[in-house]
């Protein structure tokens, strides 16, 4: 079955703690991407890469990191500068050229302790 | 800044009726546009994409674009309850940059 992973479904954080929201894809896409969505709200850009070990900030980056070290992965960590990490996470993934569509995720739920 | 606004709802209507979603975007630069539908607690799956003035039909949805006015619309028709749902519009920028910018969403209700 061709799709996107996330795991876990739901993960709950504690005041300072790192914690790492796993994303994979078999879809052979080159492009790979993570966005927030508060309630009520559209989604927010956190960063995208359009190629392995390559990555840049989106629109909300701040409190966050990414790696890119295989063209299946691209997990988020959320960090503790991050003070309002509660949010439904989600990743996406894409071929690059025009009208790429990004496919979507089933998402994280995040909640803080 | 670029934008995409979308009119917030809820918007309600009965079943069999015709639904009509409208966005509009900011960035006159957009080349490819995008409609997902959420529902509740779900992620977003893509229903239409347009690139090109004009309608686009897929079954009982029919997106419509106007880049001289920067509009964008989805109609739904013979709405079904199950169509009930968030709907979201996505804009995408031309050039290199290929990341999305998404609307708020307009909630859709089909009432049986």
């Amino acid at each position: 079955d061709g799709g996107i992973t996330q795991s876990p479904k739901y993960l709950f954080r504690k005041e300072g703690q790192n914690v790492t929201l796993s994303c994979e894809q078999n879809l052979n896409h080159d492009a790979m991407y993570w966005y927030r969505q508060d309630p009520g709200q559209g989604l927010r850009l956190i960063y995208y890469s359009q190629i392995v070990n390559d990555f840049q900030k989106g629109d909300i980056a701040e409190g966050y990191s990414v790696s890119r070290e295989k063209k299946e992965s691209f997990p988020l960590t959320v960090t503790s500068a991050q003070k309002n990490p509660t949010a439904f996470y989600l990743c996406a993934s894409g071929d690059t050229g025009f009208g790429e569509t990004q496919y979507f995720g089933p998402g994280t739920r995040l909640l803080v302790l | 800044q670029k934008e995409v606004e979308q009119n917030s709802g809820p918007l309600s209507v009965p079943e069999g009726a015709i639904a009509s979603l409208n966005c509009t975007y900011s960035d006159r630069g957009s080349q490819s546009f995008f409609w997902y539908r959420q529902y509740s607690g779900k992620s977003p799956e893509l229903i239409m994409s347009i690139y090109s003035n004009g309608d686009k039909e897929d079954g009982r949805f029919t997106a419509q674009l106007n880049k001289a006015s920067q509009y964008v619309s989805l109609l739904i028709r013979d709405s079904q309850p199950s169509d009930s749902a968030t709907y979201l519009c996505a804009v995408q920028a031309g050039g290199s940059a290929r990341q999305l910018t998404f609307g708020s969403g307009t909630q859709l209700t089909v009432l049986p």
